[in-house]
């Protein structure tokens, strides 16, 4: 088993739709929770930071963790073609060298 | 502009050639990172530096090597060792310990000839 799990999709959804993309995590320890958004042959870029459960909102985008069932989301209302990229999702448990990631999901949104 | 930058954008190996990807950073951030991203296994960690001179073996060192001379620099050397270089390579960097979050560059994608 995978310590972080991602479904790769590919998903796709119409414009304006709400989006939600997940990952579940067996590792107990991981306090430090993010979402990256990756667009075709780029770098990761940073999307939502979260510390420990709860939720984040930041725009459009919402970051939810629960770490009682080890589940963290994201959530993007109104979603646009310009939000067509993949996904990661990632944790660490304390320090960056035993940061985790998820495999990623594709999100297609189509006009 | 602060950032990461990474070079070459695309580099090609002949069989038992060693070549280095370059990470430069402004920054000022004390970690640096290199992750290697194969479709549908997410970023793995190569190898990562806490502080100038000094590097630690991640997931997946064998067959690759680095330096950390400079604070902004942390070069990648992929050795004719790696079997299966062909990957799109990442560099990342953070603040330093207390601080979680990761920039990372644009990537550099090694193809093998």
């Amino acid at each position: 088993q995978k310590e972080v799990e991602q479904d790769p999709g590919p998903l796709s959804v119409p414009e304006g739709a709400i989006v939600s993309l997940n990952c579940t995590y067996s590792n107990s320890a991981f306090q430090y929770f993010m979402w990256y958004r990756q667009y075709s042959r780029k770098g990761p870029e940073l999307l939502m930071y979260t510390y420990s459960s709860g939720n984040k909102e930041d725009g459009r985008f919402t970051a939810q963790v629960d770490k009682s069932s080890k589940y963290i989301s994201l959530f993007i209302r109104d979603s646009q073609p310009s939000d067509s990229a993949t996904y990661l999702c990632a944790m660490s448990a304390r320090y960056n060298n035993d940061m985790r990631f998820g495999a990623g999901t594709r999100l297609t949104v189509k006009p | 502009d602060g950032g990461i930058t990474q070079s070459p954008k695309y580099l090609f190996r002949k069989e038992g050639q060693n070549v280095t990807l370059s990470c430069e950073q402004n920054l000022n951030h004390d970690a640096m990172y290199w992750y290697r991203q194969d479709p549908g296994q997410g970023l793995r960690l190569i190898y990562y530096s806490q502080i100038v001179n000094d590097f630690q073996k991640g997931d997946i060192a064998e067959g690759y090597s680095v330096s950390r001379e400079k604070k902004e620099s942390f070069p990648l050397t992929v050795t004719s060792a790696q079997k299966n270089p062909t990957a799109f390579y990442l560099c990342a960097s953070s603040a330093g310990y207390g601080e979680e979050t990761q920039y990372f560059g644009p990537g550099t994608r090694l193809l093998v000839l």
